[in-house]
């Protein structure tokens, strides 16, 4: 199992650039979450996906954030126009959930940087 | 709605002595109680976690945890501390029984190790 795999590992962006990041859940999982986490607020969930479809997108911080799941393999976490305080490292992690006492795994997290 | 409550934002202990990370939860059902550890620069691993089946739950790497209703606490403790356990604890609370759930984490606890 090669866990859940989060590209790129680092990415530096210029302000107002667009900014994919993305995810692969392990197999078998069907709950998708999308983290993130700075040094002044902590870690954050933004939105959480179930079987491909957003449940909870309450914490997603404006319309320049957009997060989409097209099947169970794959997510992405998009920012349009980047601005420098989405710099943070975003994490996706995901779980099996069938009950909610599943755990959550974690990916490596993406280190943005917007300039 | 569930939070948590992490009292210590930074703990330093000797080695060899004991651990002890504190954990206070709020919730309208009972919980799921999960500790999360998370090594600089990787996303978070699961420690252990509380289901219900029993309140005295041991983890990974020498830790446990106690689950206590009346004092709404889930305390994280190791008797000898060793080097390699510092990084930044999180604890973090489930209400969810169904698959449409989601986990919310506390500020977490940096953990230092004094030789």
């Amino acid at each position: 199992d090669a866990g859940v795999i989060q590209s790129p590992r680092h990415e530096v962006t210029e302000m107002g650039q667009e900014v994919t990041l993305r995810c692969k859940p392990i197999s078998g999982h069907n709950s998708l979450f999308w983290y993130r986490q700075t040094m002044m607020r902590g870690l954050e969930l933004l939105i959480y996906f179930n079987n491909n479809v957003p449940i909870d997108d309450s914490g997603m911080p404006e319309d320049r954030f957009s997060a989409k799941m097209p099947n169970a393999s794959f997510s992405t976490l998009k920012i349009q126009p980047s601005e420098p305080r989405d710099s943070a490292v975003y994490f996706c992690a995901s779980s099996l959930a069938p009950d909610g006492n599943s755990p959550l795994h974690f990916g490596n997290g993406t280190r943005l940087t917007v300039t | 709605a569930q939070s948590v409550t992490q009292l210590g934002s930074h703990v330093s202990v000797s080695e060899g002595a004991l651990v002890l990370l504190r954990c206070n939860y709020s919730s309208s059902v009972p919980p799921y109680l999960f500790w999360y550890v998370q090594y600089p620069n990787q996303g978070l691993q699961l420690l252990l976690k509380y289901t219900s089946a029993a309140t005295l739950v041991k983890g990974i790497n020498g830790f446990e945890a106690e689950f206590k209703k009346s004092e709404t606490s889930f305390h994280l403790t190791k008797p000898s501390a060793h080097m390699s356990d510092a990084a930044e604890y999180f604890c973090a609370v489930s209400e969810g029984y169904s698959s449409a759930s989601k986990i919310i984490f506390g500020s977490g606890t940096r953990l230092s190790i004094r030789p």
